[in-house]
């Protein structure tokens, strides 16, 4: 059975930083490009960055760009978002996907049931 | 514009049928996926590639998609598909979501 459970949420002040991990089991996590999607208490999803399953390719959204850096352990099983400079509007459940296959247009197939980050002074 | 517009709310009376759409430039050139959240849960992937339903999803949830609006139409709505459903694509190297749709089955 997939499934993806993400770790290291909680409060931190503006400006601090937080690193989220998501354990992959189930699959051969090695072999699916990822994905971070957040969603802010009462509103919509909002995808924030994505890595190919070698990391060669790395995207991020562009209000996280310079501040949150992706990263995968394809060894241990592990993707982790390394969250800097934290700010209000960060705050939100931040999921951990996979994306189905590399090329067209692939879905999010899989979701963990994300952690709860909240960025507060 | 790289924006995807969908109606804030949606209501439908059981066992009718709910469309759902989501409009964008030129949305017709491109796939859509469409998602599913059930109040406190994950989302869930209902349709993907415009038309094509993941195994386990039922067959009353279909799609459509041409020119600037792709629809995500259930047949027969249920109680149970009660829940936001947002649209989604893949835009060179973004990804990008539909403000999403309360449904109201009722």
């Amino acid at each position: 059975e997939v499934q993806l459970m993400e770790s290291g949420g909680g409060l931190v002040q503006p400006g601090g930083s937080l690193r989220l991990s998501c354990t992959a089991s189930g699959f051969t996590f090695s072999s699916y490009p990822m994905i971070w999607v957040r969603q802010a208490p009462g509103k919509g999803l909002d995808w924030v960055s994505y890595i190919t399953s070698g990391s060669s390719t790395i995207y991020y959204a562009d209000s996280v760009k310079g501040r949150f850096t992706i990263s995968r352990d394809n060894a241990k099983n592990f993707l982790d978002l390394q969250m800097n400079s934290l700010r209000a509007d960060d705050t939100a459940i931040y999921y951990c996907a996979r994306v189905k296959w590399f090329g067209e247009s692939p879905p999010l197939d899989y979701w963990g049931q994300g952690t709860l980050v909240t960025v507060s002074s | 514009s790289n924006e995807l517009t969908q109606p804030p709310s949606v209501s439908v009376s059981p066992g009718q049928t709910a469309s759902i759409t989501c409009s964008g430039d030129k949305l017709g050139n491109k796939y859509v996926a469409w998602y599913q959240q059930r109040p406190g849960q994950s989302p869930v992937v209902v349709i993907y590639q415009d038309i094509k339903r993941p195994s386990g999803i039922p067959e009353r949830f279909s799609g459509s998609n041409s020119g600037n609006t792709a629809t995500l139409i259930i047949n027969g709505a249920q109680a149970m598909d009660e829940a936001d459903y947002y649209c989604q694509l893949w835009d060179s190297s973004t990804v990008l979501f539909g403000g999403g749709t309360k449904l109201t089955v009722l």
